[in-house]
């Protein structure tokens, strides 16, 4: 079956350096995955979407990317700010019936 | 901007006690979705929906079932609630069937004592 892991439970980091955030998956590559933002008491809202022949994505302080050898997505915060302080899920296509597959998510805490 | 909504934010019920938990989307989405996220385990999958009237179980509907008698409405329903039950319930949709963006609700934390 395909799985979807986010090894760091946790994260905590400086404001102003860059967050990482790291989504390993198994099987067959996805031919997308997707990064969401959740929000302590909040359903999941989705961040960025990266095709597997993107190798790279950016959304203002946001960039993505996805390696099909390594079975990787990085999920990079450039200048992070403390409202960036949340859990950050990754998800694939591949579920039983087609549906998406969550990650666990990293909590990501950013001091100031 | 896509909405769903969630009839409630927070709900306490009894065990035993039959629970509804409604869920509504605005953006005319083919496909709606249950979920349960409990600490530890992650968001999973309890129902789904690609159509009206059409269900399809996720990885954990024992205990649950679902209605769909119109495209914008999603309904859970635990039937004898218990306390294992306890937990945050998410809802969502999503326009295209294959593993599409979801769209989230607020969600709706349910105690049950």
């Amino acid at each position: 079956s395909q799985k979807i892991e986010q090894n760091s439970e946790a994260l905590n980091i400086q404001e102003g350096k860059t967050a990482t955030l790291t989504c390993n998956y198994t099987n067959y590559s996805p031919a997308y995955l997707q990064w969401y933002r959740q929000d302590p008491g909040r359903g999941p809202v989705f961040l960025l979407l990266i095709r597997e022949n993107e190798k790279e994505k950016r959304k203002e302080r946001l960039k993505v990317t996805f390696d099909t050898t390594l079975k990787q997505s990085l999920f990079h915060i450039t200048a992070s700010q403390p409202a960036d302080s949340a859990t950050y899920l990754c998800a694939r296509y591949g579920g039983s019936q087609g549906n998406l597959i969550f990650g666990k998510g990293t909590k990501l805490s950013v001091k100031p | 901007d896509v909405k769903v909504t969630q009839s409630s934010r927070y709900l306490v019920k009894r065990t035993g006690e039959k629970v509804f938990l409604e869920c509504v989307q605005d953006m005319d989405h083919e496909n709606m979705f249950w979920y349960r996220q409990d600490p530890g385990l992650g968001l999973r999958l309890i129902y789904f929906s690609y159509d009206v009237k059409m269900k399809e179980k996720g990885d954990i509907p024992e205990g649950y079932s679902v209605s769909r008698e119109k495209k914008e409405r999603f309904s859970l329903i635990l039937e004898s609630a218990s306390t294992n039950q306890t937990s945050m319930y998410l809802c969502a949709s999503s326009a295209d069937r294959a593993g599409d963006t979801q769209y989230f609700g607020p969600g709706t934390r349910l105690t049950v004592l």
